[in-house]
């Protein structure tokens, strides 16, 4: 098993829906957690992280830890077409720790 | 201010031969990061260097593979003796200290063994 599963996608929304990507994870140990987003051919940039359970919002995304479920998600509302890329989660067992990153899930957004 | 840069951009190159690819890292960033994509296999960590400790090289594939940063900047990652499943885009991170969470990444190397 994977320490980090999360749908390939890919997903294909209309413009102004919201959208929800998940992801779980096998290893207790990870504090934090993260979202990048991929446009293609390019490399990952952070969109959010976390290091808690609950919810941190910012502006249209919001991510969502459920430790005791190993599960977390990323919210996107009115979804533009200018979020079409691929998101991948990244889990981290704490700072000074490498990334353990989910395959991502492909995204698109049609006007 | 600049970015993770890479060079080149994309290479391709005959099986058998080795390859350099070169990663600038952000200035003042003291952690680099060495990752592979390949298709529909998400990003495989291969090496992790921060400021003067020794690098973390755990996920490097085979002895093919190496990896050096020189005073503290700019790293090379080397392949020697290329094979096809090498085919993949390299990306390098680069991030400030132990904030490991918070990497920049460059636009990658996309490397085809022919």
């Amino acid at each position: 098993q994977k320490e980090v599963e999360q749908d390939p996608g890919p997903l294909s929304v209309p413009e102004g829906a919201i959208v929800s990507l998940n992801c779980t994870y096998s290893n207790s140990a990870f504090q934090y957690f993260m979202w990048y987003r991929q446009y293609s051919r390019k490399g990952p940039e952070l969109l959010m992280y976390t290091y808690s359970s609950g919810n941190k919002e910012d502006g249209r995304f919001t991510a969502q830890v459920d430790k005791s479920s190993k599960y977390i998600s990323l919210f996107i509302r009115d979804s533009q077409p200018s979020d079409s890329a691929t998101y991948l989660c990244a889990n981290s067992q704490g700072s000074n720790y490498k990334l353990t990153f989910g395959k991502g899930t492909l995204l698109t957004v049609n006007p | 201010g600049a970015g993770v840069s890479q060079s080149p951009s994309n290479k391709v190159t005959e099986k058998g031969k080795d390859v350099e690819l070169r990663c600038d890292p952000i200035s003042g960033h003291t952690a680099l990061y060495w990752y592979r994509q390949s298709l529909g296999q998400g990003l495989e960590f291969l090496i992790y260097f921060q400021g003067n400790s020794a690098p973390d090289k755990s996920g490097l594939p085979s002895d093919r593979f190496s990896a050096e940063r020189t005073g503290g900047s700019v790293s090379t990652l080397t392949i020697q003796r290329t094979q096809q499943e090498d085919s993949a885009v390299y990306l390098c991170a680069s991030s400030l200290g132990l904030q490991t969470y918070e990497q920049y990444f460059g636009p990658g190397t996309r490397l085809t063994v022919t």
